[in-house]
């Protein structure tokens, strides 16, 4: 059972415009999200996080969008860049519990220049 | 610079070996996490641990043990490798309720080949 759906395995983007992933949870449960970005051959690293009091936040170009009533977050890069090619993984874990995080089965997004 | 490594970056072990993975953080976490990772599957959770000889399982534990002697090292045991369990390892480790909260840190990963 997944509770955390990536359902687009791959994504294409030219360079300078909008990259939009998205993740769909069901587990209503979940009030922190994450979104983690792996290269080849490297562990993945933390990207961006949001709880769910807010609806959105902001990092450079990069911005989580988070809607509590779809169960669906987004993660948007502007503008994307050639280096942003790589696998991104969204996760979500309970306050009340161990911290553990679920993670979606990730998108693999490839910027061209 | 946070740190998590991983013994091996790539092993090959034969059916029914015993074989152990080893990590280590130099970040004095608490948390610390073995996942697999398998394609269109993502990232699943195997066993975590939350203090010294202190070890829960998570989503699938079936085939695996883990040992956490000491805080900085968190070792992942496969009693019996099996083909199934050919996959990429990977360990990470946190501070509890630290802020960021829930972030994890990982390591490269283990790339595990059973023939």
């Amino acid at each position: 059972d997944q509770q955390v759906k990536q359902n687009s395995p791959s994504l294409s983007v030219q360079e300078g415009r909008i990259s939009i992933l998205n993740c769909d949870y069901t587990n209503s449960m979940f009030d922190y999200f994450l979104w983690y970005k792996k290269y080849p051959a490297e562990g993945p690293t933390f990207l961006i996080s949001i709880s769910s009091i807010k609806d959105k936040n902001e990092d450079g170009r990069f911005t989580v969008f988070l809607n509590k009533s779809a169960k669906h977050l987004s993660l948007h890069i502007v503008p994307s860049q050639p280096g942003d090619s790589a696998v991104y993984f969204c996760a979500a874990s309970e306050s009340t519990g161990f911290q553990k995080l679920v993670f979606g089965t990730g998108t693999r997004l490839l910027v061209s220049p | 610079d946070v740190k998590v490594t991983q013994s091996s970056r790539y092993l090959v072990k034969r059916t029914g070996e015993k074989v152990f993975l080893e990590c280590v953080q130099d970040m004095d976490h608490e948390n610390m996490f073995w996942y697999r990772q398998d394609p269109g599957l993502g990232l699943r959770l195997i066993y975590f641990s939350y203090d010294v000889k202190m070890k829960e399982k998570g989503d699938i534990p079936e085939g695996y043990s883990v040992s956490r002697e000491k805080k900085e090292r968190f070792s992942l045991i496969l009693e019996s490798a099996s083909t199934n369990q050919t996959s990429m390892y990977l360990c990470a480790s946190s501070l509890p309720g630290d802020t960021p909260a829930y972030e994890q840190y990982f390591g490269p990963g283990t790339r595990l080949t059973v023939t």
